[in-house]
Order: C-alpha cells, then sequence, then structure tokens
C-alpha cells in the first residue's frame, strides 16, 4: 500500500518570509496525483495545489509552488510572502492513477505557524 | 451553493450508544468517503463509495457501517461506540472523471466524543 510521509510535525515562519514543507510518499507505480490541502483553525480542507506525475513541470498556485522530484518520490510544498492566513495544517495526499477509483492517502499533517 | 453538508457539527456519546453521522452533497458527485482525522495521525479513510449501491472499506472500517441508496448521501453508522472513537469525522465528495477521482470537496466536520 502507498504510504505518505510528513516528517515535520510542526514548522514556523516569519511574516513575508519563505517556507518549504516535505513530503514523502512511497510507491511502485508510474503514474499518480499528489495534493497539498490546508486546514485553518476553522477546520474546513481546501485544496492548494495538484500535481500530475507524468507532468514535469511543477504545479503553481500564485504564492504556492511544488518540487516535484519523481525519483525521489519528493513532493514539497513552498509558501512564499508568507502571510498570516496561511497558518494551518497543511496535508500532503496520494492518489494512483491505475484505477479512478482509488481513494486518496492522506500524511499526517505538518502545522505551520506564521509569526507577525 | 451547499456542497457536502456533515450534520451534527457535535456529539457526545455514552459507551455503547448508536448513532449515525450523516452526510448529503449536492454536486451530484458519484464519489464519497468518510475519514477521521486524530491529532497526530492525519486523515485515515474509513469507508468509501463511488456510486449508489456501492461501498468498499478504507484503512480503518472496524465499527463503522455505511451504506449509499441514493447519489446525494452516504450515512455513517457507529453501531456501538467506544472511547477510540473519539475522534473529528470529515465527509468527502468528489466527481469521478475519465482521470479518477477529481478534487474532493470535504464537509465541516463532525466532533464526536465517546464517554
Amino acid at each position: 500500500a502507498q504510504t505518505v510521509t510528513q516528517s515535520q510535525p510542526e514548522m514556523s515562519v516569519q511574516e513575508a518570509e519563505t517556507v518549504t514543507l516535505s513530503c514523502t510518499y512511497d510507491t511502485s507505480e508510474s503514474d499518480y496525483y499528489l495534493f497539498w490541502y490546508k486546514q485553518p483553525p476553522s477546520r474546513q480542507m481546501i485544496l492548494v495545489i495538484r500535481q500530475e506525475a507524468y507532468k514535469q513541470q511543477n504545479a503553481t498556485e500564485n504564492r504556492f509552488s511544488v518540487n516535484f522530484q519523481k525519483a525521489a518520490k519528493s513532493f514539497s510544498l513552498k509558501i512564499s510572502d508568507s502571510q498570516l492566513g496561511d497558518a494551518a495544517m497543511y496535508f500532503c495526499a496520494y492518489r494512483s492513477a491505475s484505477s479512478g477509483n482509488t481513494p486518496l492517502v492522506f500524511g499526517k499533517g505538518t502545522r505551520l505557524s506564521v509569526i507577525a | 451553493n451547499a456542497g457536502v453538508t456533515q450534520t451534527p457539527k457535535f456529539q457526545v456519546l455514552k459507551t455503547g450508544q448508536s448513532m449515525t453521522l450523516q452526510c448529503a452533497q449536492d454536486m451530484n458527485h458519484e464519489y464519497m468517503s468518510w475519514y477521521r482525522q486524530d491529532p497526530g495521525m492525519g486523515l485515515r479513510l474509513i469507508h468509501y463509495s463511488v456510486g449508489a449501491g456501492i461501498t468498499d472499506q478504507g484503512e480503518v472500517p472496524n465499527g463503522y457501517n455505511v451504506s449509499r441508496s441514493t447519489t446525494e448521501d452516504f450515512p455513517l453508522r457507529l453501531l456501538s461506540a467506544a472511547p477510540s472513537q473519539t475522534s473529528v469525522y470529515f465527509c468527502a465528495s468528489s466527481s469521478i472523471t475519465t482521470g479518477g477521482i477529481g478534487k474532493l470537496f470535504f464537509g465541516s466536520g463532525t466532533q464526536l466524543s465517546v464517554l
């Protein structure tokens, strides 16, 4: 079974600075999808960014970008110009593309604090 | 636009009691799922469904039952609550396209305490 590892339970960043959250995954498949979800104190889960494994170009969404290293099975999230509203739990997730009905597997999360 | 609606938001049960967590979506999504979130454990999949009449077990199915009689609803039943089921529960849904399960839409969660 695939596993997703987030090795940093907690991180902090100064406002306006850049922070990188780590995620590694274990799979023997070549085609899959990777996701980062954000969970603010409101508890609502929000999709931040999605990457398709067959695309070599790293996905970006405004201040959020990923560093996708397929050979290393690494999928880190970079947040630029951090804002107070970025404080949240961040979850990395994996989904196999071998079957359209395969559910997402989540990591344990990284709690990000933003210091004013 | 309601999206995914979970009820109740909070619930306290005594050990051995039963209850049903409700989940409804109005987006005509084929895929629905239940996750539990515990501190330090992330989100773990309990059960999921890819359409009416079809359900399957996730990583932590013991102690929970589900059914999917309609596209819109996917209730989660606790038959005999145990303290180990104290958790925050999330329902999530998605369309299933040619690329598979798409973006997950989450409900706002149910905080359950079992005493």
